[in-house]
């Protein structure tokens, strides 16, 4: 089955770069979407097919996909961006697969 | 006003059923897939089920062995998702949450709060 591999954490500190990896076999042949769960709450879209912004994500979120990885960016990272991260996508056999999850901690 | 309100989580002994239930509102509900996701304890998230829009068309992850069946009614504006031969693996928190207009090559946009479900005896 088709697997979505991501780093268990990542840190950046306030107002830096946070790059968040998805790796998977030709994940550049397909469509990544990226969703942000905070502590506590329901995940939220981010980011859909690689690189579009659903209207109300901050522009400090972009993202892109090529080859065996996709990476959503954070760019200029504030202290509500600290929560898990999911990378998805649509596979031929399995419908859908998630990623692991990475945790951002912003210092 | 809330898109997607899950109900009908609780606790329930294992080998007992459940059934959840996911009532939308704000949008065209019968023109959308729609999917449940489940969320173990500190765990991440998994895929369980989808229901095409008009409900002739479902999928389900491999690992539930058919013991659940997603269904929905869209002249109430909301999908089900029945829960048989439960497992305390099945422990987790199941968010409903609203694809696309086809099937394939979904994401999921908006999401509901979630239901908890426990089970244990």
């Amino acid at each position: 089955s088709y697997e979505l591999t991501q780093p268990l954490s990542v840190s950046v500190a306030l107002g830096q770069t946070a790059s968040i990896s998805c790796g998977g076999h030709n994940i550049g042949y397909k469509n990544v979407h990226w969703y942000q769960q905070r502590a506590g709450q329901a995940p939220v879209l981010v980011i859909y097919r690689d690189d579009n912004r659903p209207r109300g994500v901050p522009e400090r979120f972009s993202a892109s996909n090529s080859g065996n990885a996709a990476t959503l960016t954070i760019s200029g990272a504030q202290a509500e961006d600290e929560a898990d991260y999911f990378c998805q996508v649509w596979d031929s056999r399995a419908a859908v697969v998630f990623g692991g999850g990475t945790k951002l901690t912003v210092l | 006003q809330v898109p997607l309100v899950e109900s009908g989580g609780g606790v329930v002994q294992p080998g007992r059923s459940l059934r959840l239930s996911c009532a939308a509102s704000g949008f065209t509900f019968s023109s959308f897939v729609m999917h449940w996701v489940r969320q173990a304890p500190g765990k991440g998230l998994q895929w369980v089920a989808l229901i095409s829009d008009d409900g002739g068309t479902t999928y389900y992850a491999d690992a539930l062995g058919g013991r659940f069946t997603i269904s929905r009614d869209n002249s109430q504006n909301t999908v089900y998702l029945q829960m048989d031969s439960l497992r305390p693996e099945d422990t987790a928190v199941y968010f409903c949450a609203r694809g696309n207009v086809l099937v394939e090559n979904n994401w999921f946009d908006p999401w509901g709060q979630g239901t908890r479900v426990t089970v244990s005896s």
